[in-house]
């Protein structure tokens, strides 16, 4: 079975421009999750899809990001225009279900360096 | 205030010991815990969930649950070098067990 597939591994953008995170999930998972770690900081959450309905955009920094899920499969996260502050690694996450004893998989994170 | 909080180490043990990791949370409707090991460049792998008090034992890891002192911590014995790693403490409040709050990390090594 293949796990959570992120993509690009790294992006390396100028402060303006648009970046688009890739996230595929493991088949069969309704449930998805953006997390971002800035360095020095703690993982945190972002936003979580259940199919293609966002079930909880709490943790969006701001309107400079959009998530999307169409067709319930894979997810993009587009940040426009990128600030320095948005650099971090961006890891995505998905489940079958969303229950304590459902095991949370993750994906190797987009390493985003904005300049 | 942080709602999880871990001692970011590094803490370094040497290969044949136990490894103690300890995390604190704030005091919420607290759910369900969790330790993630995170290699580095790789991607959060979870290795122990607990949920109610007490002691929760997987091979050579045991987690550890108090509620009433808001504190969970994770027990590595007989650690070998291939523990070395960052251990990630992770929370979940209300219906969303997905929905997590990390932790800083707590960064580890095994010394042969």
């Amino acid at each position: 079975e293949a796990g959570v597939t992120q993509f690009p591994s790294h992006s390396v953008i100028e402060k303006g421009q648009t970046v688009t995170l890739r996230c595929d999930p493991i088949s069969g998972h309704d449930n998805l999750y953006w997390y971002r770690r800035v360095m020095g900081k703690e993982i945190k959450f972002l936003l979580h899809f259940v199919k293609e309905s966002k079930q909880d955009e709490s943790g969006m920094p701001n309107n400079r990001f959009l998530a999307e899920r169409t067709g319930g499969t894979y997810s993009t996260l587009k940040v426009q225009p990128a600030e320095l502050e948005d650099s971090g690694v961006y890891f995505c996450a998905s489940s079958r279900l969303d229950r304590g004893n459902e095991k949370l998989f993750f994906g190797s994170g987009t390493q985003l360096s904005v300049l | 205030q942080k709602e999880v909080e871990q001692n970011s180490g590094p803490l370094s043990v040497p290969e044949g010991a136990i490894a103690s990791l300890n995390c604190t949370y704030s005091d919420r409707v607290s759910q369900s815990f969790f330790w993630y090991r995170q290699y580095s460049g790789k991607s959060p792998e979870l290795i122990m969930s607990i949920y109610s008090n007490g002691d929760k034992e997987d091979g050579r890891f045991t987690a550890q649950l108090n509620k009433a002192s808001q504190y969970v911590s994770l027990l590595i014995r007989d650690s070998q070098p291939s523990d070395s790693a960052t251990y990630l403490c992770a929370v979940s409040w209300g219906t969303s067990y997905g929905k997590l709050t990390f932790g800083q990390g707590t960064i580890l090594t095994v010394h042969p």
